[in-house]
């Protein structure tokens, strides 16, 4: 069993759709969570991060974390063609430890 | 802007010729790592430096190696390049102190072994 499973997609969802990504992690001892985006031919960008438990928002972007289900999630509201990427999720079991990312989730979001 | 720059960005060699992928960092980071990403799957961690102390993930085959000869540089050496190694190469680097321990990417170096 991967310590971080995400489905991989691809998703596809109509321009302004709520998007709602997820992983699943087996290792309780995971405190940093982090979403990172990755557009085509291009290294990861840090789009959100969550310590322990929560939501956390940012504009159209909102992480949650739920550890006793260990289980994370972002949404994505009001989806732009530019929001088209891949999204992966990531995590750490302290700020020094080594970060587990999940496969990816490819989005795309049509006009 | 302080960031993260990988050189070359696409290289292209042939099968056992040795490659070098550059990895430079304006960040002042004192934690470096390499990672390695295939097509629709994770980035897997080949190894990472704190300062200078190299340390090596277990399943890392011997045919990588690197040398971080200062701060701001690393290098990834793949000695004899075989098809499986084709992928995109990411540095990252992050800070150990004070913080989420948030990873910063280079653009990457996608490699080709014809």
């Amino acid at each position: 069993q991967k310590e971080v499973e995400q489905d991989p997609g691809p998703l596809s969802v109509p321009e302004g759709a709520i998007v709602s990504l997820n992983c699943t992690y087996s290792n309780s001892a995971f405190q940093y969570f982090m979403w990172y985006r990755q557009y085509s031919r291009k290294g990861p960008e840090l789009l959100m991060y969550t310590y322990s438990s929560g939501n956390k928002e940012d504009g159209r972007f909102t992480a949650q974390v739920d550890k006793s289900s260990k289980y994370i999630s972002l949404f994505i509201r009001d989806s732009q063609p530019s929001d088209s990427a891949t999204y992966l999720c990531a995590m750490r079991p302290g700020n020094t430890g080594k970060l587990i990312f999940g496969q990816g989730t490819t989005l795309q979001v049509k006009p | 802007d302080a960031m993260v720059i990988q050189n070359p960005r696409y290289q292209v060699t042939q099968f056992g010729k040795p490659v070098t992928l550059s990895c430079s960092q304006t960040l002042n980071h004192n934690v470096m790592y390499w990672y390695q990403q295939k097509s629709s799957q994770a980035p897997k961690l080949l190894f990472h430096y704190y300062d200078k102390d190299f340390n090596n993930e277990a399943d890392t085959p011997d045919n990588f190696q690197s040398r971080r000869p200062n701060t701001s540089f690393c290098f990834l050496d793949i000695r004899s390049p075989g098809l499986g190694d084709a992928a995109m190469y990411l540095c990252a680097t992050s800070r150990t102190s004070g913080n989420t321990g948030e990873l910063f990417f280079g653009e990457g170096s996608r490699l080709t072994v014809l």
